[in-house]
């Protein structure tokens, strides 16, 4: 069954970096596309982007195109999720989600809270 | 970027009630529209793609209409695992976008 596992909950300081990890199992990795999505405490939902780990190609939402970075590994088929320049604001649950090209995210990860803090 | 717009933000109902969820897109996204269903504490999960299509075990009291700016997620009979918090997302273009929300209450 399709499995996406992610790193731990993590705190960090104002203006460190995050990288959070999904590890997938259950379906060929390189054969669907990886989303990042993150959620405020309270707030609603937001894309911050996407991964084919077929070749690595990705996509970003403009609010965090300077600051995300999403790279994969194909021989442990595992995403990650870096963000650097941490502020408060930063302080969220973090999601990772499969889906088809182009396609709606079926199957997605526990969430990962990161907290940023002083 | 594409804005989604859902209305209402909240929605207050009792067990057995008929209710609709609309939600708007500022461009035509065709069908490329999902609904999820989030609980607290939970990661969301997918009720409707394509905007009329129910994901694979989901029980049929969900459905969904709509294409171009305007869509529908109905519950036919409200259940009492039914009170959640409602999204929907376009994923027609790059970034994907999402509503910002209707929060399902017991009346």
């Amino acid at each position: 069954q399709v499995q996406l596992v992610q790193s731990g909950a993590e705190v960090q300081k104002p203006g460190a970096s995050v990288k959070v990890s999904c590890k997938a199992s259950g379906y060929t990795f390189t054969n669907y596309f990886m989303h990042w999505v993150r959620q405020a405490p309270g707030q609603g939902l937001k894309w911050m982007g996407m991964i084919n780990p077929s070749d690595g190609s990705t996509s970003y939402a403009q609010n965090f195109q300077d600051r995300v970075s999403m790279t994969r590994d194909t021989s442990t088929s595992t995403v990650y999720m870096e963000l650097s320049s941490l502020r408060s604001e930063d302080t969220a649950v973090y999601y990772c989600a499969r889906s088809w090209e182009g396609g709606a995210t079926a199957y997605w990860g526990q969430g990962s809270l990161v907290t940023v803090s002083s | 970027d594409i804005q989604m717009t859902q209305s209402p933000s909240t929605l207050s109902a009792s067990v057995g009630d008929r209710v609709t969820i609309t939600c708007r897109a500022s461009q035509s996204i065709s069908s490329w529209l999902a609904w999820y269903q989030q609980k607290p504490g939970k990661a969301p999960k997918l009720l409707i793609y394509d905007a009329s299509n129910l994901e694979s075990g989901v029980p049929s009291r969900f459905s969904g209409s709509g294409s171009g700016t305007e869509f529908t997620l109905t519950i036919s009979s409200l259940q009492p695992d039914d009170f959640a918090t409602y999204y929907c997302q376009q994923y027609n273009s790059y970034p994907y976008t999402f509503g910002q929300g209707t929060k399902l209450e017991i009346k």
